[in-house]
């Protein structure tokens, strides 16, 4: 059982460059989320998805788009980058009852240089 | 508004003493609280929640934490703190009435355990 599978696991862009962050789960999450964590900022939301088709805006939706076409991707596209968006990703899922934990990819650490 | 606070960035403890690793929240509805460690570069592992019940609640790797709704905090403990216990510890909080969707994180508190 692998969990929550990012790649890459590093990357350097150059700015204006575009990627896509890949993100799979294998255990059958409706609910998966994109963060970026900064240094002593905690996690902040990009943007969420509630099930196949559905995707919503978190707090940093601002140049990242994102798609939710089957139940175990959901990947996470940078079109124009910015020195701003330097940053270590993470994605996340979980199942749809409330009171249940997140489980967490390893990250992708992304430098826009 | 739900909004969760870690008011140490930092936490020195002796291995053998025990820790302590504070957080509050507000939520308008019921909270639903969570622990998450997180090591170098991994992602964030769960270490235990508060949904209803008792105040206390116990977790893995000897971690414990305990509800207080009148102080609205959810501090973590550990009895006896080992150096592999050095990490980065998050609390977050969901509101259990407004369709909990979304989890919010406070900004993470380091944890040094010195031999």
């Amino acid at each position: 059982n692998a969990g929550v599978t990012q790649t890459p696991k590093f990357r350097i862009l150059k700015i204006g460059q575009s990627m896509t962050l890949q993100c799979t789960q294998d255990m059958n999450h409706n609910y998966m989320y994109w963060y970026r964590q900064d240094p002593g900022m905690g996690l902040k939301l990009i943007y969420y998805s509630v099930g196949a088709g559905i995707t919503d805006k978190g707090e940093v939706p601002n140049g990242y788009n994102v798609s939710r076409s089957t139940t175990e991707d959901f990947p996470l596209r940078l079109e124009l980058a910015a020195p701003s968006q330097t940053s270590v990703y993470f994605c996340a899922s979980r199942i749809s009852q409330d009171n249940q934990p997140q489980h967490f990819g390893d990250g992708t650490r992304l430098s826009i240089l | 508004a739900q909004s969760v606070a870690q008011p140490e960035d930092q936490v020195n403890v002796a291995e053998g003493n025990p820790l302590t690793v504070k957080c509050t929240y507000s939520v308008s509805g019921n909270p639903y609280l969570f622990w998450y460690v997180q090591y170098p570069n991994r992602g964030l592992q769960f270490l235990l929640k508060y949904i209803t019940g008792d105040n206390l609640v116990k977790g893995s790797y000897g971690f414990e934490a305990e509800f207080n709704k009148s102080q609205t905090s959810f501090h973590l403990k550990k009895p006896s703190a080992l150096v592999s216990d050095s990490a980065l510890y998050f609390c977050a909080v969901r509101d259990g009435l407004a369709g909990g969707f979304k989890t919010i994180f406070g900004a993470g508190t380091r944890l040094f355990v010195k031999a």
